[in-house]
């Protein structure tokens, strides 16, 4: 089946701790993205990928890395920095100008 | 800064309504504008438009593009419990990336 995932589905994350939600996609899509949606508001960009070893920092990067060693992968990591991490974390990924095509979301809840 | 807005914000109606959704945008170096459909988790594509005045039709919905005007509507006819969900607009833009700008989306809520 061909598609993107998402890991894991719920993540809790305690004061100070770093935390790592996975992407993956075998759409052999070029480009891959990292949206925040917080309740009444549109998604915004956090980090995106063109193409592999490279990503650029979207609208609202601070407090996140991201890595892209693979064409498949592009996880994201929640830093201890970013102070209201609490949200619903969608991935995506597309062909180089192409429409982009979401993963099922990982909801991230701060203890 | 580019800019997508939505209205409605939210619209209730009764089944078998016909609705229009509105998406008015500014962005710089404007390519495509994307509607999709969010019900519980993943926004799902629905459509792609790229060329003024020409409609794009799947089922019982609809979109067109004025590129004059900057926007965009959404319709959808004899409208079933199946279509409350948010739908969301987006504009991609800017210079040699495939950025996508959203709006705030409007939540649709279908009364059976």
């Amino acid at each position: 089946d061909g598609g993107i995932t998402q890991s894991p589905k719920y993540l809790f994350r305690k004061e100070g701790q770093n935390v790592t939600l996975s992407c993956e996609q075998n759409l052999n899509h070029d480009a891959m993205y990292w949206y925040r949606q917080d309740p009444g508001q549109g998604l915004r960009l956090i980090y995106y990928s063109q193409i592999v070893n490279d990503f650029q920092k979207g609208d609202i990067a601070e407090g996140y890395s991201v890595s892209r060693e693979k064409k498949e992968s592009f996880p994201l990591t929640v830093t201890s920095a970013q102070k209201n991490p609490t949200a619903f974390y969608l991935c995506a990924s597309s062909i180089r100008a192409g429409t982009q095509y979401f993963g099922p979301g990982t909801r991230l809840l701060v203890l | 800064e580019d800019k997508v807005v939505q209205s409605p914000l939210s619209l209730v109606v009764h089944e078998g309504d016909t609705v229009t959704l509105n998406c008015s945008y500014e962005v710089t170096n404007f390519r495509s504008l994307l509607w999709y459909k969010q019900e519980k988790k993943a926004p799902t594509f629905l459509f792609m438009l790229t060329s003024s005045g020409i409609e794009k039709k799947s089922g019982r919905l609809s979109s067109i593009l004025d590129k004059k005007e900057l926007f965009s509507i959404l319709n959808i006819t004899a409208t079933q419990t199946g279509d409350s969900a948010v739908y969301l607009c987006a504009v991609g833009g800017g210079f040699g990336n495939e950025k996508l700008t959203f709006g705030t989306g409007t939540r649709l809520t279908i009364i059976p």
